[in-house]
C-alpha cells in the first residue's frame, strides 16, 4: 500500500535552534512536497521536489530549506528557528493523486 | 487571496442526522477537486474526487457535487457517527497530474454529538 511517513510526530524547540523534519515515501513517486497547517488557513506549500537532487520553491518558503537525497526521503530544515514556524507540517507524495503523511507539530518556544 | 472557501467554518450535528458542507473557489484551471477527511492532528484521508463539468459522486455515507460553471462544491453526509468528527478540507487542482498545484481550503470542522 502506497505510504508516507514522517518522523519525528511531534517536536519542540527553542527560538534559534536548528530542526530537521524527515519524510519518507514508498510510492515511487517523484514529486514529493512540504506544507504547513495553521489554524484558519488552508495547508500551505512550502517546498517541493521533483526527484533526488531538485528543490523547487512553493508558497511559503521563507526561513525553510529542504533537500531530496533519494526518490525515497525528502527533509525539510528549519536552521534558525522561529515562534511563527510553529505549526504543522504535512509532506506528500504524488503521482496522479497526492497522498499525505500523518504530520509532524512543531513547537518553538 | 483565498482561493477556495468554505462554509460554514464549523457544524455542530447530532448522532444521525445528515448535513452539508460547501466549498467555492476561483481556482482557474480547475481539473479536479477533491475531499479530504482530517481527524484531528492526524494526515488527510481522501474521500471523494470529481472531475467532470457537472459530476456527483457517493462512498457510503459520503456524496459530492460539483458544478464546475458555478465553481461550487459540496459534500454530504448522511446519517452521521461519532466518528465523522473531524475537519473536512476542499481542494482544487489545476492540472490532473504532479505537475499540477493543489489549492487547499481552510477546512469546515464538524462536530458529531450524541
Amino acid at each position: 500500500e502506497a505510504a508516507v511517513t514522517q518522523s519525528p510526530r511531534n517536536k519542540v524547540t527553542v527560538t534559534g535552534g536548528n530542526v530537521t523534519l524527515s519524510c519518507r515515501q514508498t510510492n515511487s513517486h517523484n514529486y514529493m512536497y512540504w506544507y504547513r497547517q495553521d489554524t484558519g488557513h488552508g495547508l500551505r506549500l512550502i517546498h517541493y521536489s521533483y526527484g533526488a537532487g531538485n528543490l523547487q520553491i512553493g508558497d511559503v518558503p521563507d526561513g525553510y530549506k529542504a533537500t531530496r537525497t533519494t526518490q525515497e526521503d525528502f527533509f525539510l530544515l528549519l536552521e534558525l528557528a522561529s515562534p511563527s514556524q510553529t505549526s504543522l507540517y504535512f509532506c506528500a507524495s504524488s503521482g496522479a493523486e497526492q497522498f499525505f503523511g500523518p504530520g509532524t507539530r512543531l513547537t518553538v518556544l | 487571496k483565498t482561493q477556495v472557501e468554505q462554509s460554514p467554518q464549523s457544524l455542530v450535528v447530532r448522532q444521525g442526522e445528515n448535513c452539508v458542507l460547501q466549498c467555492n473557489y476561483s481556482v482557474t484551471p480547475d481539473n479536479h477537486l477533491r475531499w479530504f477527511k482530517q481527524d484531528t492532528g492526524k494526515g488527510l484521508v481522501s474521500l471523494t474526487v470529481l472531475v467532470d463539468q457537472k459530476d456527483k459522486t457517493s462512498n457510503g455515507r459520503y456524496s459530492a457535487t460539483l458544478d464546475k460553471d458555478a465553481k461550487h462544491s459540496t459534500l454530504h453526509i448522511t446519517a452521521t457517527l461519532l466518528d465523522d468528527t473531524a475537519t473536512y478540507i476542499c481542494v482544487v487542482g489545476d492540472r490532473g497530474s504532479a505537475l499540477g498545484r493543489l489549492h487547499f481550503g481552510a477546512g469546515t470542522q464538524l462536530i458529531v454529538i450524541p
